[in-house]
């Protein structure tokens, strides 16, 4: 079926370490990804994403990969901050027609990564 | 701040009862989602739309609907509350509510039922 997973629930990394997060997703239909931070008490706030034609989108400290021959989306954070600490979740647009364009913007989240920067 | 506004941020009612969750989208978009998000299931799609009406309906419940008005606010109403309705409501919106589009989300509302 459907599902969006990351492969690790926690990661520890040392203040000014790189993170790497990784994230599985089982449909190949999907053609549009997101990588979204929560904190405590709030929303989902957007990192980065990127479309299915790339397989690297870099932003300010944060760049996403997209294999689709594995079907695996990794995002990486240069110099990890204590700010960056947050549950962050990858997300996939499925098409809803397999055979035509989908008019939705329906997203698929897996299950969440918590980052903890130790100072 | 995403420019998304809920309300109200927090709501315990009892088993049963019926609430209703407001969402104002950001300024521009036509597109509304809502999300659950409770422990054990993650974040789950519910509903989305776009200039009043329904586009797009995930796994949500019968006793669940929601609408969007006229001037793009919207509402998800909850009835016949049960425990497991516990979670955050999250409301998403974006410009047209297409594939590919970026959305944006609220803080969410807290909803516990006793």
């Amino acid at each position: 079926g459907e599902s969006v997973g990351l492969h690790l629930p926690t990661l520890s990394v040392q203040e000014g370490d790189n993170s790497i997060i990784n994230c599985a997703y089982s449909n190949s239909a999907s053609d549009y990804f997101i990588w979204y931070k929560q904190e405590s008490g709030k929303g989902p706030q957007f990192i980065i994403d990127i479309r299915s034609n790339m397989d690297k989108r870099q932003g300010q400290r944060v760049t996403v990969l997209l294999n689709k021959t594995v079907k695996h989306l990794s995002l990486q954070i240069a110099a990890t901050q204590p700010g960056d600490s947050a549950v962050y979740f990858c997300a996939e647009n499925i098409k809803s027609r397999p055979h035509g364009s989908s008019n939705t913007g329906k997203l698929i989240f897996g299950q969440g990564t918590t980052l903890q920067v130790k100072p | 701040d995403s420019g998304v506004t809920q309300t109200p941020k927090h709501l315990i009612t009892a088993t049963g009862q019926r609430v209703t969750l407001r969402c104002s989208p950001r300024s521009g978009d036509l597109s509304v989602y809502w999300y659950q998000q409770s422990l054990d299931q993650g974040l789950q799609f519910l509903i989305q739309y776009y200039n009043g009406e329904e586009r797009a309906k995930g796994n949500i419940l019968e006793r669940f609907s929601a609408q969007q008005f006229p001037d793009l606010h919207s509402e998800l109403n909850l009835s016949s509350l049960e425990l497991g309705d516990s979670a955050l409501y999250f409301c998403a919106s974006s410009v047209d509510g297409t594939p590919s589009e970026t959305q944006y989300f609220g803080p969410g509302t807290r909803l516990t039922v006793l």
